[in-house]
């Protein structure tokens, strides 16, 4: 079956630092670029970043540029998302996010680890 | 950065009749780049339709896509109760893959 799994969310205070892990199985982890995507809820969608199959090249939003790191590792089947100097709007439910192979989209998420950024 | 913008906000319609949902682009975007995302609540989103007409795997022919340039639009030919849900749209041309901020299609 496949499945990621996001874990790492939690409550921390403005100005601190978080990493989130993705773990996947059921699929090459490697043959997908992957992705994340944050919610507020009850708000819309927010893409965050993403990263390419080999972690060579990356993307941000430009309200986490040069805050966030989003990182692979292609033998732990794991994606990161080292997310510092947090802020209150930074608060919301993470996805992970597979990529689609062969078309641009994405095909898998996972049911989201919740992040608030308050004091 | 692209920005997408869904009309209209809400769409309230009865099962049975046909939604016809609008994504505009701020500027003109290939449509292999665009694609279309269901998102019931408590749910995480599902892929509906990539490359602005191709329905991902299992989802029913009466969801279409089509569109080019800047507009494109997501039609549900004949509404069932488990089509109400808000609608997003998405586009991979730039290295920022920005959503639009969705249509709320609900039940009236």
């Amino acid at each position: 079956e496949v499945q990621v799994v996001e874990s790492g969310g939690g409550l921390i205070q403005p100005g601190g630092s978080l990493r989130l892990s993705c773990e996947v199985s059921g699929f090459t982890f490697s043959s997908h670029w992957m992705h994340w995507v944050r919610q507020v809820p009850g708000k819309g969608l927010v893409w965050v970043s993403r990263i390419n199959r080999d972690g060579s090249a990356t993307s941000y939003a430009d309200s986490v540029e040069g805050r966030f790191t989003i990182s692979r590792d292609n033998a732990k089947n794991t994606l990161y998302l080292q997310m510092n100097s947090l802020r209150a709007e930074d608060t919301a439910v993470y996805y992970c996010v597979r990529g689609l192979v062969g078309a641009y989209g994405t095909d898998v998420w996972g049911q989201g680890t919740a992040v608030t950024v308050s004091s | 950065e692209i920005v997408l913008t869904q009309s209209p906000g809400t769409l309230s319609l009865s099962p049975g009749e046909r939604a016809t949902l609008s994504c505009r682009a701020s500027q003109s975007i290939d449509s292999k780049f665009l694609v279309w995302y269901q998102q019931k609540p408590g749910q995480a989103p599902r892929l509906l339709i990539f490359g602005a007409s191709s329905r991902a795997t299992g989802i029913p022919d009466r969801f279409s896509g089509s569109g080019s340039g800047t507009d494109f639009t997501l039609t549900i030919s004949r509404l069932e109760p488990e089509d109400f849900a808000v609608y997003y749209c998405q586009q991979y041309s730039t290295s920022r893959n920005t959503f639009g901020q969705g249509t709320k299609l609900d039940i009236k």
